[in-house]
């Protein structure tokens, strides 16, 4: 089966223009989250969406936005881009947004590394 | 607000022997999941092992386990018969479970663990 997929792998970009990074959950997931990776530190939550509704949003600027597809596919958009939005962008998925036992695991992409010049 | 603290910038162990990673995190709730991620130079993040916040019993995983003490607010990871392709960051990571809702993890700046052969 196929795990989560995220495109491009690569991306490079000049201050001020816009950028679309996509995600393919695992299929029968329904819940994607996306995550921001600066070079030697740890993700940092940026949004969660569940059955094409926002269900969580970290501190981000109103820059960053997504959204989430019928299929559950889901799309991160930052404009105005900066220098420091250079990072590796995560995509995670799980089953569902709640559960106790078992965890809702979720399960991550291989990451779009963005540049921006 | 939580936060999730790792003091080991970079680990070194030999090969067939034993390390132990530390984490530290902060929170005020009573319910809640700890993680141990690894992420290989792929980038591809992969779950370790996880231990739920009301489980006194220690999470093992093959050659991985940990050392939770709730009181203390300390996650440590083992890995015991350590082998090459243990070489990774590791990621300490928190999510609560408040209101039913998981998926945004809160990470550490993670641990870079050499292997020597």
């Amino acid at each position: 089966d196929a795990g989560v997929t995220q495109s491009p792998t690569h991306l490079i970009k000049t201050r001020g223009q816009q950028v679309t990074l996509r995600c393919s959950p695992i299929s029968g997931h329904k819940s994607v989250s996306w995550y921001q990776q600066v070079l030697g530190q740890g993700p940092q939550f940026i949004f969660q969406y569940y059955e094409k509704e926002e269900r969580g949003r970290g501190n981000f600027p109103d820059r960053f936005s997504a959204r989430q597809f019928p299929n559950y596919s889901s799309e991160l958009n930052v404009n105005a881009l900066l220098l420091g939005d250079s990072a590796l962008y995560l995509c995670a998925s799980s089953l569902r947004l709640t559960g106790s036992d078992p965890y809702n695991e979720q399960f991550f992409g291989p990451g779009t590394r963005l540049t921006v010049l | 607000a939580q936060t999730v603290t790792q003091s080991q910038p970079e680990m070194s162990v030999q090969e067939a022997e034993t390390v132990t990673l530390s984490c530290t995190y902060d929170t005020s709730e009573s319910d809640y999941y700890l993680f141990w991620y690894k992420q290989p130079p792929s980038r591809q993040m992969i779950l370790v092992i996880r231990q739920e916040a009301y489980k006194q019993q220690n999470a093992t995983e093959n050659r991985f386990s940990v050392n939770f003490q709730k009181a203390a607010k300390s996650f440590s990871l083992k890995i015991s018969d350590s082998q090459l392709g243990d070489a990774a960051m590791y990621f300490c990571a928190y999510d609560m479970n408040y209101g039913g809702s998981q998926g945004n993890l809160i990470f550490g700046k993670g641990t870079k663990l050499s292997v020597k052969p």
